[in-house]
């Protein structure tokens, strides 16, 4: 069964100290690792898709990286604005995946407090 | 693009009663909608996965005669909680798969917060 482990479980920065958030991951074919933004009482925002160790991607002050067992989402640089909880989550092959044929399994996620 | 709508954002019913809640793919079709609960500071947890015109599959200790689902058209998915206990309160969320091959993200509507008092 996919698992997904993110930490630390908080992170509280001050604006524009950079850090990173890790998403540790355990998974039988790999067919995409997601990270999602959550706001308080709103549903995921959709960040980044990684599909394959290497694989790198940003937007803004987010950057994305795989390796064939973690993810970091680094974060450059940050804004009050960025404070959010960041979820990490995986599609794994449809024989091992416990998130139905093309569903997601989630990490518990990092409450990021980003302070002014 | 990818718009997914949840309705309602929030409900409060009374034990016994039954909720429905809607999910729609705005602009977009989604043969594939999943709906997912999530308790404070807790994961999501994927509850059922709803296909266009099929049954429903159920994750293992998910009720399917307590969660009825139907996914009546490409656009729109509906979770019903019927008899609805305390225990049942919580954040329901529920998603769509954009078709676009197998590593397609999927969006997410805004959630309903169930209260059931």
């Amino acid at each position: 069964e996919d698992q997904v482990t993110q930490s630390p479980e908080a992170l509280r920065l001050q604006e524009g100290e950079s850090s990173s958030l890790n998403c540790s991951y355990t998974v039988s074919g790999l067919r995409g690792l997601f990270w999602y933004r959550q706001d308080p009482g709103k549903g995921p925002e959709f960040l980044f898709t990684l599909y394959s160790a290497g694989e790198e991607k940003e937007k803004e002050r987010l950057k994305a990286t795989l390796t064939k067992k973690e993810s970091f989402l680094h974060i450059t640089a940050p804004k009050p604005e960025d404070s959010a909880t960041y979820l990490c989550a995986v599609r794994g092959a449809l024989e091992s995946s416990g998130g139905g044929a093309d569903g997601l399994t989630f990490g518990k996620g990092t409450h990021l407090i980003i302070q002014p | 693009g990818a718009v997914v709508s949840q309705h309602p954002s929030r409900v409060i019913c009374k034990s016994g009663t039954s909720v429905k809640i809607e999910c729609r793919s705005l602009d977009f079709q989604a043969t594939t909608m999943f709906w997912y609960r999530q308790f404070p500071k807790q994961s999501l947890m994927l509850m059922a996965t709803s296909n266009e015109g099929s049954k429903a599959t159920y994750e293992q200790g998910v009720e399917k005669d307590k969660f009825l689902i139907n996914h009546a058209s490409l656009t729109l998915s509906t979770l019903t909680v019927t008899s609805a206990h305390p225990e049942d309160s919580s954040f329901y969320i529920c998603s769509a798969l954009q078709a676009g091959g197998l590593g397609s993200p999927l969006h997410f509507g805004n959630g309903t917060r169930l209260t059931v008092t």
